[in-house]
């Protein structure tokens, strides 16, 4: 069985602050795919991120920052100096061999107020 | 930017009609999804489909119906809706058969049943 946990339902911070949003997963698959999508309120999920179980190196694309380690099953997404335009949900999610659909998570939504 | 249309965007409609919601790529690809959102909260797989003449209910029991006639077009039907179809429909579509490919999201269409 797959399943993604998003602990953090809520997260507010204000505008510089750095935040991060955590994300375990659940798989008994040895190859898999890990995502970040991005939901604005305006409704559609924006693809962020994608990383494989093969590579556990940590990413950096400018603000943005992930944390993948294999040995305690996260994928944690850091925002660094937030700003207000980064207020949405952030869903993690899992594709695994199967191929037959992606799990998300529950979601975590973040505001960053000014 | 991801080629994948929903229309409408938004829907009210009363209770016991008939209502097909159109999802369309341009991608070419073969797997199609529809997922179920109730705002702010996490994303239920409904329907997908490996492509034309393929469908396949998902993990969250839904009385809407789906079709693949062709491999850019997934409409979802719902025959008699009813209040609690009241939600967020979003759908997606990937590469069949390449695990390291995410999902592309339409914009949804926010289905109110009064």
């Amino acid at each position: 069985a797959q399943k993604v946990t998003q602990a953090q339902t809520e997260i507010s911070v204000v505008e510089k602050e750095d935040v991060t949003l955590d994300c375990v997963y659940e798989t008994r698959d040895t190859t898999y795919y890990l995502f970040w999508y991005k939901q604005p309120p305006s409704g559609e999920l924006v693809f962020l991120i994608r990383r494989n179980s093969f590579d556990e190196q940590n990413e950096i694309s400018g603000r943005y920052s992930w944390n993948f380690q294999k040995s305690t099953s996260s994928f944690n997404f850091t925002i660094t100096a937030s700003q207000v335009v980064d207020s949405a949900v952030y869903f993690c999610a899992l594709k695994g061999n199967n191929n037959n659909d992606m799990r998300f998570g529950a979601g975590t939504r973040l505001t960053v107020k000014p | 930017e991801a080629d994948i249309y929903q229309t409408p965007r938004y829907l009210v409609i009363g209770t016991g009609k008939k209502i097909t919601l159109e999802c369309s790529q341009t991608m070419g690809h073969d797997k199609m999804y529809w997922y179920q959102q109730d705002p702010g909260m996490e994303l239920h797989l409904i329907h997908y489909s490996y492509g034309v003449n393929s469908t396949e209910k998902g993990d969250l029991s839904s009385e809407s119906t789906v079709s693949r006639i062709r491999t850019e077009h997934f409409p979802l039907t719902l025959e008699s809706a009813r209040p609690s179809h009241t939600s967020q429909y979003l759908c997606a579509s990937s590469e069949y058969g390449n695990m390291n490919t995410e999902a592309f999201f339409g914009q949804g269409t926010r289905l109110t049943v009064v």
